[in-house]
């Protein structure tokens, strides 16, 4: 089935540094791609997604591009903030019969200090 | 909308005894999702609703846990009886089938003494 791994954290940056998350995904056919923050204490929200190849997808500062020769979808931002402070999920949809469904990688905590 | 509301948002309680988590979800949305999140496994999913049926219940993790959807706007995970490796953030999510966009609760955090 599909899988996605992304870097395990924890990423401690200073404030205006350059953030790169790795994310790459296994999965037949080209599944839509996503990433996803929580903050603490917080449920997941969705940050950005792509849905085909070469897509980009961008909000808050943060970018990402669904590159299918790299099978990968790496988070970008070139200026963090104290306020990005989170944990980053890279996910992509299950595939399939799966209806909407899914697969997140395990999550990279990121620490911004000012 | 006011989002998934999930509720309760803390629960502890000792070995053994029942635990009900509530979600509602967001109005008009047809798929409900429930995850359980740990340091140790981190997001798992435990089971998936489509229009009140449920569709994968794969990664419910034993007969302890059971889950049901009796209508479009409420959704009940049970644990029953309760063990201290069940202590979790559990979070509901729910999507529009086939958008692959998931918008979460808040989050249950189950504490099992």
């Amino acid at each position: 089935g599909n899988s996605v791994t992304q870097m395990e954290g924890p990423v401690t940056l200073s404030e205006e540094a350059f953030l790169t998350i790795n994310c790459t995904y296994t999965a037949t056919g080209y599944p839509s791609l996503f990433w996803y923050v929580q903050y603490p204490g917080e449920g997941l929200q969705l940050l950005l997604k792509a849905t085909k190849a070469d897509d980009k997808g961008s909000n808050k500062g943060f970018e990402a591009t669904y590159r299918k020769e790299t099978t990968s979808f790496h988070l970008e931002k070139g200026s963090v903030q104290v306020s990005d402070s989170a944990v980053y999920f890279c996910a992509g949809s299950a595939g399939g019969g799966s209806q909407g469904n899914l697969i997140f990688g395990k999550g990279t905590k990121l620490s911004v200090k000012p | 909308d006011a989002g998934v509301i999930q509720s309760p948002r803390h629960e502890v309680t000792e070995m053994g005894q029942e635990v009900t988590l509530r979600c509602k979800p967001i109005s008009g949305h047809n798929s409900l999702f429930w995850y359980r999140q740990t340091m140790m496994r981190g997001l798992e999913l435990l089971i998936y609703f489509n229009n009140n049926v449920p569709i994968d219940d794969s990664g419910m993790p034993e007969d302890r846990f059971s889950a049901k959807m009796p209508n479009a706007s409420f959704s009940t995970l049970k644990i029953q009886p309760s063990e201290p490796r069940d202590s979790a953030v559990y979070f509901c999510a729910s999507s529009f089938a086939g958008a692959n966009v998931l918008t979460f609760g808040a989050g249950s955090r189950l504490t099992v003494l």
